[in-house]
């Protein structure tokens, strides 16, 4: 069955930079994009981009333009997604999910992100 | 910057119908997407392209468009529907990915 599994939770301190992984499994990882999303703790969904696992091309939410960078390693069929300057309202939980053009069919489980001092 | 606009909460009797709407100036452009999001989990696709449903979704869940607004109506609410939901969709051009500010609904 289609799953991603994400890396575990992070503690990082102000000004630095979080890298969390999302590992696929049981289809072709190059058919298909990853999108990630992240939720503030008691706050709704927010769209962080897209990556084409296909060909690397990236899409990214102009607030997160200059601070986020998507990646793909076909080889393993991960994905990653690095936040740098991180600040307090980093904090949340990030989920990479399958992209299909224009939504997420398959989610992974989150990784919480901890920005404190 | 383009947005989806939910209500924040729906309360619903056990059995009866809910409709959850999701307005948007795109959304007679662009699809629909809806997920549920139950606490401490990951969010699940239920209706894709404004009425679609994917394998595995009950056919109490459904999708409708209509001009500006989509609605998602679960019809028979039944106590493990209580989560919150969310729309998704795209802005005009289909650059930027929008999600709306959910909606919880409550099981009474």
């Amino acid at each position: 069955q289609v799953q991603l599994v994400q890396s575990g939770a992070e503690v990082k301190k102000p000004g630095a930079s979080v890298k969390v992984s999302c590992k696929a499994s049981g289809y072709t990882f190059t058919s298909y994009g990853i999108s990630w999303v992240r939720q503030a703790p008691g706050q709704g969904l927010e769209w962080m981009g897209w990556i084409s696992a296909y060909n690397g091309n990236t899409n990214y939410a102009q607030k997160l333009q200059g601070r986020v960078t998507m990646t793909t390693d076909t080889s393993t069929s991960t994905a990653y997604m690095e936040l740098r300057s991180l600040r307090s309202d980093d904090t949340a939980v990030y989920y990479c999910a399958r992209w299909i053009q224009d939504y997420m069919d398959v989610w992974g489980k989150g990784t919480t992100v901890t920005v404190s001092s | 910057s383009y947005e989806l606009t939910q209500p924040p909460s729906v309360s619903v009797s056990p059995g009866q119908t809910a409709r959850i709407t999701c307005s948007g100036d795109a959304l007679p452009k662009q699809y629909a997407y809806w997920y549920q999001q139950k606490p401490g989990q990951a969010p699940v696709l239920v209706i894709y392209k404004d009425s679609e449903r994917p394998s595995g979704i009950p056919e109490r869940f459904s999708g409708s468009s209509s001009g500006t607004t989509v609605t998602l109506t679960i019809s028979g609410v039944q106590a493990e529907d209580e989560a919150d939901y969310y729309c998704q969709s795209a802005d005009s051009s289909g650059t930027w990915v929008v999600f709306g500010g959910g909606t919880k609904l409550t099981v009474l």
